[in-house]
């Protein structure tokens, strides 16, 4: 298995609170990728980084943000959280491959109330 | 705008015989296509792949069919093994910009014994 953590892998919040969820990967891949897992919609990427401090959008990216200052390390934070984004929470990693295969971490459940 | 389409939301097969889960995508521009298994409380894992170059890909029990001018694709399980019960991700990629996957909604397979 890929080496990638998430922290806290649970979490129950209050509306209007900012949270910071964190992906650890050990494998020295280039990319990393958050992405949200709701029912109905499957997996949708939020934000995604393609290098320290290269960060870009995705497809549900409003009300959040990430930041990447170690190849290692990437940050997810909902600065002021709402009911809306109770959600799974996976990241992911990959290297520079035709395929793009990912590979994913074990996931953060948010619950914001 | 769904680009990829898991139009089954659930699937029961009998333990030993084809499992079959479908995908539909939009855009003929995509070029790699994944499928993703997932547990309960983990992160998906990949599966197997197929190129937009080839029609088939096989893996042990697991094949991905590729039509391209029906812009669809199957992943067939023989034999269906109770371990198989998971949900299921049909992913595509090579159109948004690098590296990037967009997911279908999945599929829940459930074998029965």
């Amino acid at each position: 298995d890929a080496g990638i953590t998430q922290s806290p892998r649970h979490k129950v919040t209050e509306t209007g609170t900012p949270v910071t969820l964190r992906c650890h990967q050990t494998e020295n891949h280039r990319y990393m990728y958050w992405y949200r897992q709701d029912p109905g919609h499957g997996l949708r990427l939020i934000h995604y980084s393609y290098g320290v401090k290269d960060t870009d959008k995705g497809e549900v990216s409003d009300g959040y943000s990430v930041s990447r200052s170690k190849t290692e390390d990437f940050l997810l934070t909902l600065e002021s959280a709402t009911s809306s984004q109770t959600s799974v929470y996976f990241c992911a990693i990959s290297e520079n491959r035709m395929s793009n295969e990912q590979f994913f971490g074990p996931g953060t459940r948010l619950t914001v109330l | 705008d769904q680009q990829v389409k898991q139009n089954s939301p659930s699937l029961s097969v009998q333990e030993g015989r084809i499992s079959i889960l479908n995908c539909d995508y939009t855009n003929s521009m995509f070029d790699y296509f994944l499928w993703y298994k997932k547990y309960p409380a983990e992160g998906p894992t990949f599966l197997i792949s197929i190129s937009s170059i080839k029609d088939k890909n096989e893996d042990g029990r697991f094949t991905v069919f590729l039509n391209k001018s029906a812009k669809h694709l199957s992943l067939h399980i023989v034999p269906s093994q109770p371990g198989d019960s998971a949900v299921y991700f049909c992913a595509a990629s090579g159109v948004q910009g690098a590296q990037k996957l967009v997911f279908g909604q999945g599929t829940r397979l459930t074998i029965n014994p």
